[in-house]
């Protein structure tokens, strides 16, 4: 079965500093795999994914991430953040056999930016 | 092209009452799911469904809860004589075909 692990609960950087949120995932194939943020109260919004092709995928709001077989990783990076980026951060992965539709979610991150 | 649209946004329901969750998927999307979050943990899937037809509904609990996404409206999301450990807030996403989801602003639901 897949799963997906965010080992950081919680993080906090200062207003224009580098951010670097970490996701690994379990999946015996080629796995699709997202980032979405949820604000306070709201609802999910995709930030970027990875279905093939190159590893370094590029997303709204300057985020990015990458994808590395060899560590089951697809972590999320943005070079200098910005107030409004503090929100919840889902990584998720979704197989691409069968139940090709179905996404498992971390737990999430919570980020919290300092002015 | 508006967005996934879920009502109510807050749905406070006694216990042993019904709870009707309603999503309306962006237009030309045909695929709708349904994801629960409880608190401090991520999403949780409960069912995926094409127009009038269940594909998968492992992720709901067998007793009391179902769903339905007919021809015409909405999905529903349908919770019978709820309890505390439904309180949570109910997500319906929805897809053109089975890649990426857009996801509804949530439903969230106390239960006293």
């Amino acid at each position: 079965a897949q799963s997906v692990t965010q080992p950081d609960i919680h993080i906090t950087v200062s207003e224009g500093a580098s951010l670097e949120l970490r996701c690994n995932y379990s999946y015996g194939a080629t796995p699709y795999l997202f980032w979405y943020v949820q604000s306070p109260g709201q609802g999910l919004q995709l930030l970027l994914k990875y279905f093939s092709g190159d590893t370094l995928v590029q997303g709204i709001k300057g985020f990015e991430a990458e994808f590395k077989r060899s560590q089951s990783s697809f972590n999320l990076r943005k070079p200098s953040v910005h107030w409004s980026d503090a929100a919840e951060y889902f990584c998720a992965v979704k197989g691409s056999g069968g139940s090709n539709y179905k996404l498992t979610f971390g737990k999430g991150t919570l980020l919290t930016v300092n002015p | 092209n508006a967005g996934v649209m879920q009502n109510p946004r807050h749905l406070v329901r006694r216990r042993g009452q019904e709870a009707r969750l309603r999503c309306s998927p962006m237009k030309g999307h045909s695929h709708v799911y349904w994801y629960r979050q409880l608190p401090e943990e991520g999403l949780k899937f409960m069912v995926y469904l094409q127009k009038e037809n269940i594909i998968d509904e492992s992720g709901m609990p067998k007793e009391r809860f179902s769903a339905e996404f007919p021809k015409e409206g909405p999905s529903i999301l349908r919770i019978q004589q709820v309890v505390r450990g439904d309180s949570a807030a109910y997500f319906c996403a929805s897809s053109p075909r089975r890649t990426s989801l857009f996801f509804g602003p949530g439903t969230r639901l106390t239960v006293l």
